[in-house]
């Protein structure tokens, strides 16, 4: 069965350091993995996704992740961080048998210090 | 290209009454998925319509219904509500094919039971 585990319900990190949002996955074959955000009050936006290409997959506003398939894991990291990026992140996992379906993480909070 | 859309974004409701929240696809999306946000459970999985047609169907009572209409346009129902249908309802959108599932959310409907 295919499931997905975020390390960190919560991540504080001050203006200007490295976000580091940890995920692990767990598919019997190759998956399709996105990262979701979501700021207060809102709808979920996709950051990036993972389909079988390139490893290093490059999202917006900075954001990037690395498939790493013997460590099954899909790291969000961001160099510098910015207070706009306070919200929820989630990772995704993709059940693709037949038809698709998204598995969510639980969720991971972070919090940008000034 | 307008984003998902739903209505209404707030609604208060009271234990037993039920309630009718409605859905509108990015244009061409033929897919649309609903959700149940909670702070206790996360993110779960209602059920995906397709082309008018149920396709996927995660696990909550049959007091939670929906249907998708010629235009892509999805509504859900909840009956008999109870205290614990408290939540944010997302919907989300894609095209619904294997070839690109990107779902896109719109900003939810917050249901608040009393």
């Amino acid at each position: 069965a295919q499931s997905v585990t975020q390390l960190d319900s919560h991540v504080s990190v001050s203006e200007g350091t490295p976000v580091l949002l940890r995920c692990n996955y767990s598919s019997s074959y190759s998956p399709s993995l996105f990262w979701y955000v979501q700021h207060p009050n809102k709808g979920l936006q996709l950051l990036l996704k993972y389909t079988s290409a390139a490893t290093l997959v490059k999202g917006i506003n900075g954001f990037e992740a690395e498939f790493k398939k013997s460590e099954t894991s899909f790291h969000l990291t961001k160099p510098s961080a910015h207070m706009s990026d306070a919200a929820e992140y989630f990772c995704v996992v993709i059940l693709t048998s037949g038809t698709y379906k998204y598995i969510f993480g639980t969720g991971t909070r972070l919090k940008v210090l000034a | 290209k307008a984003g998902v859309t739903q209505t209404p974004r707030y609604l208060i409701k009271t234990r037993g009454q039920q309630v009718t929240l409605s859905c509108s696809p990015i244009s061409g999306h033929r897919s649309v998925s609903w959700y149940q946000q909670t702070p206790g459970q996360g993110l779960q999985f209602l059920f995906e319509y397709f082309s008018e047609t149920q396709r996927n169907k995660g696990n909550f009572p049959g007091r939670f219904s929906g249907r998708q209409f010629s235009n892509s346009r999805s509504e859900m129902n909840v009956s008999t509500l109870e205290l614990g249908d408290s939540a944010l309802y997302l919907c989300a959108s894609s095209l619904g094919s294997t070839i690109s599932y990107e779902q896109y959310f719109g900003p939810g409907t917050r249901l608040t039971v009393t």
